[in-house]
This record gives structure tokens, sequence and C-alpha cells, in this order.
């Protein structure tokens, strides 16, 4: 069965430093998300992109944080200036219209 | 401000009960997903709702769009079901908020 790939599992970086998280949706599938989840804390959306755009950002998805699809199959994304409360799980979610979502098993983001 | 709302927090059955977990929520949506998430972190879609029942194995999945209130039920639970269970809803099909989770453990 098809599958949405993360990498990498775990990024350990240092504060201040520019990380970019990537993510491999499934092949035919439109639409990407991505979320965080901070440890102990509920999953939080923030970005969703279809057809090369963002369609709706949360208020956490700020000017530090972006979005693309620079080759047609990877979908990444690129937190700037990353602070410590950056630290959190990143998950990449792929999907077509109508239908669920599917999940990566996630990137841990360990700022220093 | 908390668009979605789970109860319970946390719930223990006996292998075999059923379970029902529930989930209200304040904004209008277009659909209510139930995921679950397991022990290692990972996140699984059960279902997608917009309207009525949905069925697949032992999970039942419940909305009344009136009352804004949907119901995950599980039948004849097994230890393997013991993960966290979370509601999440999207008003528009391209924003989503979530539930805090219900985290279940099925003890044999």
């Amino acid at each position: 069965e098809p599958e949405v790939t993360q990498t990498p599992s775990h990024q350990v970086t240092q504060m201040g430093q520019e990380v970019i998280l990537r993510c491999v949706p499934i092949s035919n599938h439109l639409y990407f998300y991505w979320y965080r989840q901070i440890l102990g804390q509920k999953v939080e959306f923030l970005v969703s992109f279809y057809n090369n755009e963002i369609s709706e950002k949360s208020e956490i998805f700020d000017d530090q944080f972006s979005v693309e699809r620079p080759d047609g199959s990877n979908f990444t994304l690129k937190i700037r200036s990353t602070k410590l409360e950056d630290s959190a799980m990143y998950f990449c979610a792929s999907g077509l219209r109508n239908q669920p979502q599917h999940f990566g098993d996630g990137t841990r983001l360990s700022i220093l | 401000k908390n668009e979605v709302e789970q109860s319970p927090q946390n719930l223990t059955a006996q292998e075999g009960e059923f379970i029902t977990i529930n989930c209200s929520y304040s904004v209008g949506i277009s659909a209510l997903h139930w995921l679950q998430q397991h022990p290692g972190g990972g996140i699984v879609s059960l279902f997608m709702l917009s309207s009525g029942k949905k069925k697949h194995g032992r999970l039942i999945a419940t909305i009344n769009i009136q009352e804004k209130h949907s119901s995950l039920h599980i039948t004849a639970s097994h230890p393997r079901d013991s993960a966290v269970y979370i509601c999440a809803v999207s008003p528009t099909g391209n924003q989503f908020y979530f539930g805090t989770g219900t985290s279940l453990t099925v003890i044999p």
C-alpha cells in the first residue's frame, strides 16, 4: 500500500538555524498538509496546499514558515529561524478531495 | 478557545467491552475525522464523516450535524485497540481543528 514518507525521522538543530522537513506524499494525491504536535499536547493544523499554492494556514504558520512542492513529488516545510518552542513532532499528510488523509510517521524536531 | 471537545480524556476497558468516545464541536463543518494515534506516535485516519453513520470492522462512527456531536464506538474491544483516538473537524476542507484525544487502554 502506498505510504507518505517523511525524512528525517529526527532532526536536532540549534536555535536560530533554518530547518527543512521533507515529505513525499502518495503519488496521485492532490491535497497536502502539515501539522505539528508539541509533546503532550494536541495535534495542530499548520497549512494546507493544493494546486501549487497554500489553501489555508493557521495562526501558527507565520512568516518564519514556508512550504514548497519543488519537484512535483516532494513537499517541504521550512522553518527559517527556529525557536525553542518549535520543538515538536511535525506530521505531513496527503489526500484526495473528500477522502480521508494519509499521514506520514512524523519528524521529531528538537531545537537546542 | 476549544472548537473540539472530547470525552472521556482517559478510558480503561476490559477486553470485549463496548466502548464509546464522544466528540462535540462548536463550528460549522464540512467534515469530521476520527483518527487513531499509536503509542509510537503514528496517525491513521479511521473515518471521515459529513452525515449519518459509517462502519469499518468493529468500529462505528456516527455524527449528528444538528447537535454538533459525533461518537466513535468500538465493539468487542481488544488490547490492540489501545491508542489515542482523536476527533478533528474541518469547516472548509482545508483547515482543521483537533480535539485533545481520548487515551484508550484495553486490558486483557
